[in-house]
């Protein structure tokens, strides 16, 4: 059974970056034609898509947020990352790692459990 | 960007009664739509995509339609399960974007 595991600090202060893993286990991030991806949801609000990155290192980030992060893969370790910088109270949110399946459609039927990160000083 | 919006924001419906659940986008999707389930400190969970192909797992009390601009969800005779916020988002234009939810609670 493959499960997606996010890791990484809770409480970020403005201004500086905020730096999150995913670990794939049970299947390998190398293998198949699957997007690797972040979504976001702001507290009691809906779903914002920050972007993915193939096991090739190809990425694709959602232009709003695209100057200040970086997604990259850690095929080694089945691992991929996000790199938000300069961020500020806003980016207060819970933050999903997610499976997108290429050959039914950039649809996420996989989704890690998701971690608040609290941007706060 | 391509806007979903969804109607209602919420939708009381009584145990054993049909939700129809609606997104529209602002331009032409084709059939790029997915519809996701997501119940309070959970992850979302897959329900259509395709626009009317339902996922893994998926009841078959769950049906999509629409193509376009116009998408529609319904759930059949609603169970207590069902009580959630239903998400639609698009998959064919950039950036991927979701729909702000609607809430289906117990009338």
């Amino acid at each position: 059974q493959v499960q997606l595991q996010e890791s990484g600090p809770r409480l970020v202060k403005p201004s500086q970056t905020l730096s999150l893993t995913c670990t794939v286990s049970g299947a390998s991030i190398s293998s198949g034609d699957y997007f690797w991806s972040w979504v976001r949801q702001h507290p009691e609000k809906g779903l914002e898509w920050v972007g993915y990155i193939f096991y090739s290192g190809n990425t694709y980030y959602n232009p709003s947020l695209m100057s200040r992060m970086t997604i990259s893969i850690d095929t080694s370790k089945n691992q991929f990352s996000l790199e938000l910088n300069s961020v500020t109270a806003a980016d207060t949110a819970i933050y999903y790692c997610a499976r997108a399946d290429g050959g039914i459609g950039e649809v996420y039927a996989l989704w890690g459990h998701g971690t608040l990160v609290t941007v706060s000083s | 960007e391509i806007v979903m919006t969804q109607s209602p924001a919420t939708l009381s419906v009584s145990l054993g009664q049909r939700a129809t659940l609606s997104c529209r986008a602002s331009q032409s999707i084709s059939s790029n739509l997915a519809w996701y389930q997501q119940k309070p400190g959970q992850a979302p969970r897959l329900l259509i995509y395709g626009a009317s192909i339902r996922a893994t797992g998926i009841p078959a009390r769950f049906s999509g339609s629409g193509s376009g601009t116009e998408f529609t969800l319904s759930i059949g005779v609603l169970q207590s399960e069902d009580f959630a916020v239903y998400y639609c988002q698009q998959y064919n234009g950039w950036p991927r974007t979701f729909g702000q939810g609607t809430k289906v609670d117990i009338k």
